[in-house]
Parts: C-alpha cells; sequence; structure tokens
C-alpha cells in the first residue's frame, strides 16, 4: 500500500488565487511527522511545513497552512494568494520510524501551475 | 537555516566507470544522511539511510554492492556508484536530518548523473 498519496497529478490556480494540494498518509506508527516540500524545475527541495502527528493546531507558514485530519490521514496543504513563482512540484511527505531510525517517503507529487 | 551541499553537481561519465557524489552538511552535524534518487517527471525514491559510523541500511530493491555508501564523519557521506551504466542515469539527492524539534530534512541541491 502506498505510505503517501498526491491524487492530483497536476493542478492550475489563478493568480491571487488559494489552492489546495492533497496527500493522504498510511501509517501505523503513533508518533509521525508530516512536510511539504516544494521542488522548482531547478530541482533543489525546499521545505515549506511540517506538521506532528501530536500537534494540536495545523501548522502555518506565511501562505501556506496545513489542513490536518488525523481521522481521516489526511494533510492537505493550503497555498493562500498564489503567486506566478509558486509553480512548481510539489511533494508530500512523512517521517516514520523511532530515534535513529527514520524513514521519509514521499508521495509522487502534484504539479502546481499558476496561471496569470 | 541549514546548508547541505553536494558535488559534483553534474557528471557525465562512460558506462563501466565508477562516479562518487560527497554530500555535506556545512554548519551542522548530521546523524542521519538519506540518499533519493528521481528520475524525470518521477518522485524522490529513497535509497538508502546512512548513520555515521555504522553501515547504510538500504531500501529493498536496492543493491548496496552498486551503490556503496559511506558515512565516515557528522558532517560528510559519500554515495559511490560502481561500474555505472546508463540505467543509473538520474538525479540523486541527499539530504541530512536536523537536530530540530520536528526533525527537518535539509537537502543538497542534487546531483545529475549521466552514464553514457
Amino acid at each position: 500500500a502506498q505510505k503517501i498519496t498526491q491524487t492530483q497529478p497536476g493542478m492550475f490556480v489563478q493568480e491571487k488565487e488559494a489552492v489546495t494540494l492533497d496527500c493522504t498518509y498510511d501509517t501505523s506508527d503513533p508518533s509521525y511527522g508530516l512536510f511539504w516540500y516544494k521542488q522548482p524545475s531547478s530541482g533543489e527541495m525546499i521545505f515549506l511545513i511540517y506538521q506532528g502527528s501530536y500537534d494540536q493546531q495545523n501548522a502555518t507558514e506565511g501562505r501556506y497552512s496545513l489542513n490536518f485530519q488525523k481521522a481521516r490521514k489526511s494533510a492537505n496543504l493550503v497555498i493562500s494568494a498564489s503567486q506566478l513563482g509558486d509553480s512548481a512540484m510539489y511533494f508530500c511527505a512523512m517521517r516514520e520510524g523511532l530515534e535513529g531510525y527514520q524513514k521519509v517517503t514521499f508521495g509522487t507529487g502534484t504539479k502546481l501551475q499558476v496561471i496569470p | 537555516g541549514a546548508v547541505v551541499s553536494q558535488h559534483p553537481s553534474w557528471v557525465i561519465c562512460k558506462s563501466g566507470t565508477s562516479v562518487k557524489i560527497e554530500c555535506r552538511s556545512l554548519d551542522f552535524q548530521a546523524t542521519t544522511m538519506f540518499w533519493y534518487r528521481q528520475f524525470p517527471k518521477q518522485s524522490l525514491m529513497l535509497m538508502a539511510t546512512s548513520n555515521e559510523g555504522s553501515k547504510a541500511t538500504y531500501e529493498q530493491g536496492v543493491e548496496k554492492d552498486k551503490f556503496l555508501i559511506n558515512h565516515a564523519s557528522l558532517t560528510l557521506s559519500t554515495l559511490t556508484v560502481t561500474s555505472a551504466h546508463p540505467e543509473d542515469s538520474s538525479f540523486y539527492i541527499c539530504s541530512a536530518l536536523g537536530l530540530a524539534e520536528d526533525n527537518e530534512q535539509f537537502f543538497g541541491p542534487g546531483t545529475r548523473l549521466t552514464v553514457l
């Protein structure tokens, strides 16, 4: 079974609009972390936001927020006020395992294109 | 934020030769580093987890004799692709695990390997 599922291969959004990128996960670990990364065409992975499994509140970082629904095992990324520079691949990832042996699994990614 | 470097950023080699890729954490000590490979328009696939002073843990399907990983110090991990073939051509990315509470991964800029 897929550990991380991103069901949207591609998304379009109008500039200045908000967009939600979906991510669901599967784990039996009680403690885990969820990440979102942005990968522009240059290839580098840019960390956007983190949500811990025990965090009570949804994580927010500037225009990025994570809609964490633990019971549904979903961790959707919301980008508000989209900008042209937001066009990139977006990957959801999950860290699980104990300290000293941790593993991070990535989803297949969503290609976001912001339209002027 | 923490900086991770990779060297070289790109390399072209002949089939049958070996290529070494270095991953360095520049301003922090990383007990754990990860090696990923990414084919065009695909997600990052974890190859192995590298822990300082111990043998790397390889993911299923990754040949440990072909992809040699050495994590000799807290700031350096190396990946050697031995007897490279054209099918090994890929984008190789390393990441280092930070010490912050959220255990953020800091990614290197990647190394593009082309085997002729």
